[in-house]
């Protein structure tokens, strides 16, 4: 079965500069939602998307901006990046009226700040 | 097999044994819970799902409790293999479409 796809699996940055990360929901999943998981910490949720509307808003920086586009991938856009945005960036895909609501997970994004 | 009734960060069984998981979770209000499991540098997989109208779900080697009284969570693993040494997480959901609250994880060794 098609799963969750994140691109790209990982990226090193320099402190200041900017990073979008892609993810790729499965077929049919209209709601996408991003997390943010540190070394040894559990998944910390950021935004979530609905039918390309912002359904819900987390921990997530000013810095931070997101969007779903009409064929429902979403991309989050990091600027002025700092040395603690290093982490796994996860996209989880769900739908949202289905026989249940249960968010899948994608591979990740390992982000590096230097 | 072993079991645990508050949340430990890790445990460890012999291959063979049962496994018990623990999570408290932190809302009444949430309707739908669910384990994850993740390996490292891995996305977390989903395991089992219940909802608050359940107090017991059955799946292949898994079984998950909720008890609402004391807003605890708990994963049964039957016959530990070493494939299912990971992280394993619970994770509240008040309302679809909303943010997953995950409660901390426990790292699951299995020894053959």
């Amino acid at each position: 079965a098609a799963g969750v796809i994140q691109s790209p699996r990982h990226l090193i940055k320099e402190k200041r500069e900017t990073a979008t990360l892609k993810c790729y929901p499965i077929p049919r999943h209209d709601t996408v939602y991003w997390y943010q998981q540190g070394p040894g910490q559990d998944p910390q949720f950021l935004i979530s998307f609905y039918e390309k509307m912002q359904s819900d808003k987390g921990s997530i920086p000013d810095r931070f901006s997101a969007q779903q586009f009409s064929d429902y991938h979403s991309e989050l856009n990091m600027s002025s990046l700092e040395l603690g945005d290093s982490a796994l960036y996860f996209c989880a895909s769900s739908l949202t009226g289905g026989d249940t609501d249960t968010q899948y997970f994608g591979p990740g994004t390992r982000l590096t700040v230097l | 097999g072993e079991s645990v009734g508050l949340h430990l960060p890790t445990l460890s069984v012999q291959e063979g044994d049962n496994s018990i998981i623990n999570c408290a979770y932190s809302n009444s209000a949430s309707d739908y819970f669910i384990w994850y499991k993740q390996e490292s540098g891995k996305g977390p997989q989903f395991i089992i799902d219940i909802r608050s109208n359940m107090d017991k779900r059955q799946g292949q080697r898994v079984t998950v409790l909720l008890n609402k009284t004391v807003k605890h969570l708990s994963l049964q693993i039957a016959a530990t293999q070493p494939g299912d040494s990971a992280v394993y997480f619970c994770a509240e959901n008040g309302e679809a479409g909303t943010a997953l609250i995950f409660g901390k994880g426990t790292t699951l060794s299995v020894s053959s």
